[in-house]
């Protein structure tokens, strides 16, 4: 069954660092997003991707945040000068269309010390 | 905006029926999504519904009332594994997919 992959499982970054997140969607989606989920708290939106642009982004995707896709199959996460608040797994999702349902990869979970 | 409410925490038993109940609010609406969410695991898809009514797949049925801005999830004959954490998401009129999740649902089955 196609899986949306994501590497690394987990990441430990300095404070400060950049660090970019990788994704494989599923080959025939076309619609991509990222999400981020606090320890113990809710799923929370960062961007969506289509056709190779953002198609929208919330208030907690600043200028700290950019997203890429650089090939016919990867899609990227980078987070500039980390802070010890963006500790959190970050989920990559992908779905045939707009309104049909997200799959979602297995995480990374991002520590910042 | 866009919000969900929903239970923190359910408890039931195995073999029981067990219903989570979500309310929203967006502007525009294009559908109610459930999650369901393990410990330390991905949210996996268990169902969708963007008319009113019932869907239902295998032991899990979700409801949807669009003028309500209601919709709930059932469980039925529910087993251990159904431990987890349920997550009701809504897609609004906001132009670029975003899809919003509520705080989620911790179920607990004991035996």
């Amino acid at each position: 069954e196609p899986e949306v992959t994501q590497t690394p499982s987990h990441q430990v970054t300095q404070m400060g660092q950049e660090v970019i997140l990788r994704c494989v969607p599923i080959s025939n989606h076309l619609y991509f997003y990222w999400y981020r989920q606090i320890l113990g708290q809710k799923v929370e939106f960062l961007v969506s991707f289509y056709n190779n642009e953002i198609s929208e982004k919330s208030e907690i995707f600043d200028d700290q945040f950019s997203v890429e896709r650089p090939d016919g199959s990867n899609f990227t996460l980078k987070i500039r000068s980390t802070k010890l608040e963006d500790s959190a797994m970050y989920f990559c999702a992908s779905s045939e269309r707009w309104n049909t349902e997200a799959f979602f990869g297995q995480g990374t979970r991002l520590t910042v010390v | 905006g866009q919000s969900l409410e929903q239970p923190s925490e359910v408890t039931a038993v195995e073999g029981a029926i067990v219903q989570i109940n979500c309310t929203y609010q967006t502007s525009g609406f294009y559908g109610l999504s459930w999650y369901q969410q393990h410990d330390g695991g991905a949210p996996t898809f268990l169902s969708y519904n963007a008319l009113d009514g019932l869907e239902e797949t295998g032991r899990f049925s979700s409801f949807l009332s669009r003028s309500d801005s209601y919709g709930y999830l059932l469980l039925q004959e529910l087993q251990m594994k159904d431990s987890a954490s349920y997550f009701c998401a809504v897609r609004g009129d906001t132009g670029g997919f975003k899809t919003i999740f509520g705080a989620g649902t911790r179920l607990f089955v004991k035996a």
